[in-house]
């Protein structure tokens, strides 16, 4: 298997533009997480779902994300509009549905606002 | 509250030393899962090891050896003989059976710079 994919693995945009981030999970995985690290913060969790849906939003840092999974094998993150503090990297991962298997890890995206 | 603590933010040690790397955790389950993963240079979070909390037998891989102790709270990560490849930035994480997945709680983690 690939691993899980993410696409672009970087991107820099003007402050006010759209921007989406793509993810392709390990096929047969049925959890789906968005995670965010920066230097302030750490790795933080945005959202997760399970086998397509949205179970946890929790961490989304406000309205102007949004996540969706429209299918087992493909997820998106947005960020409408962007600012420049949603400067980071975010990382896709995905997971078999037991508690407590490990996720893997997608190489990330880094995202620079301008 | 923090549920996981790297006291070590960054760490340097000469090639061949030993190094320990700390992680000391926080939590009401009596069901849950620890976990470290590495960040080379690269960027990406490789996974290395997983104990769930009723398992606390020593765990060793090649370099690698894992300590987890219950009474301290605490899942210490040991690299033996290091090499300048364990450069990188290892994350200790913790989840929780009551969370009801597989999201993880992650340390800030501890750079670890080896040098030739």
């Amino acid at each position: 298997d690939a691993g899980v994919i993410q696409s672009p693995r970087h991107e820099v945009t003007e402050m006010g533009q759209e921007v989406t981030l793509r993810c392709k999970p390990i096929s047969g995985h049925d959890y789906l997480f968005w995670y965010r690290q920066t230097m302030m913060r750490g790795l933080e969790l945005l959202i997760y779902f399970n086998n397509n849906v949205p179970i946890d939003d929790s961490g989304m840092p406000e309205d102007r994300f949004s996540a969706k999974m429209p299918n087992a094998s493909f997820s998106t993150l947005k960020i409408q509009p962007s600012e420049p503090r949603d400067s980071a990297v975010y990382f896709c991962a995905s997971s078999l549905g037991q508690v407590g298997t490990e996720a893997f890890f997608g190489q990330g995206t880094r995202l620079t606002v301008v | 509250a923090q549920k996981v603590t790297q006291a070590q933010t960054e760490i340097s040690v000469v090639e061949k030393e030993d190094v320990t790397l700390d992680c000391v955790y926080e939590t009401r389950d009596t069901t849950y899962y620890l976990f470290w993963y590495k960040q080379p240079p690269s960027g990406e979070l490789v996974f290395l090891i997983r104990r769930n909390s009723f398992d606390e037998q020593n765990e060793i891989s090649g370099r690698y050896s894992w300590n987890f102790q219950k009474s301290t709270s605490s899942f210490n990560f040991t690299i033996t003989a290091s090499q300048v490849v364990d450069s990188a930035v290892y994350f200790c994480a913790l989840s929780e059976r009551q969370t009801g997945a597989n999201n993880l709680f992650f340390g800030t983690g501890t750079r670890l710079t080896v040098i030739p």
